[in-house]
């Protein structure tokens, strides 16, 4: 069974850094590729960062590009988020999700809730 | 960047009854490969999402066959044909990966029962 657990969620202040996790398991981590996938209190679903399975191509939407770093560790099966320069609007519920073979998202995990306030 | 409209954003329906989601994007949806990668998400109130439909008409493992998918270019539709409680929430549907942003998802249509 594909399991995702996301980790690091917490509250910070703006202008903080914050390093969010993700343990795969039940699958051949190596293989697949993996985004982040957020959502603000209430709003719909944003797409936030990509990384494919031997970490050559990386992606992240023009809203967090040069604030957030997205890596992976295969040997560990986990995925990373870090998030630096924290704005109010990236308090959200993060997801990280198993990239599918069809340009789609085939597993989520339950998520952890980033909130950034003063 | 490719802009995705659902409608509408909010459907009561009543039990047993049909239901039909309209999802629209701004460009051709058709990619370089011959492919239409248009999927559908369905979260239920206070669960993660899940993957309902690939590839515009594939159904996931498990998905109920009253669930289907349709359409081609930049018009889609996502249907219900007897809509059963557990059916609420929000679906969303989703696009990749047509740059700049490798993936879009639609707003979201949240369904209850009347």
């Amino acid at each position: 069974e594909v399991l995702l657990v996301e980790s690091g969620g917490g509250l910070v202040q703006p202008g903080g850094s914050l390093r969010l996790s993700c343990a795969a398991s039940g699958f051949t981590f190596s293989i697949y590729s993996m985004s982040w996938v957020r959502q603000a209190p209430g709003k719909g679903l944003e797409w936030v960062s990509y990384i494919s399975g031997s970490s050559g191509a990386i992606h992240y939407a023009d809203s967090v590009k040069g604030r957030f770093t997205v890596s992976r560790d295969n040997a560990k099966n986990s995925l990373y988020l870090q998030m630096n320069s924290l704005k109010d609007e990236d308090t959200a519920v993060y997801y990280c999700a198993r990239d599918g073979l069809y340009w789609d998202f085939d597993s989520w995990g339950q998520g952890t809730l980033v909130t950034v306030s003063s | 960047d490719v802009v995705m409209t659902q409608s509408p954003l909010s459907l009561p329906v009543t039990l047993g009854q049909a239901a039909s989601i309209s999802c629209r994007s701004s460009q051709s949806l058709l990619y370089s490969d011959g492919n239409t990668y248009l999927n559908w998400f369905h979260q239920r109130p206070g669960q993660s999402p899940r993957r309902l439909i690939y590839q515009v008409s594939n159904r996931d493992s498990g998905v109920p066959d009253r669930f289907s998918g349709s359409g081609s270019g930049t018009d889609f539709t996502l249907k219900i044909s007897r809509v059963e409680a557990e059916d609420v929430g929000v679906y969303y549907c989703m696009q990749g990966p047509h740059w700049p942003s490798l993936f879009t998802f639609g707003p979201g249509t949240k369904v209850d029962i009347k």
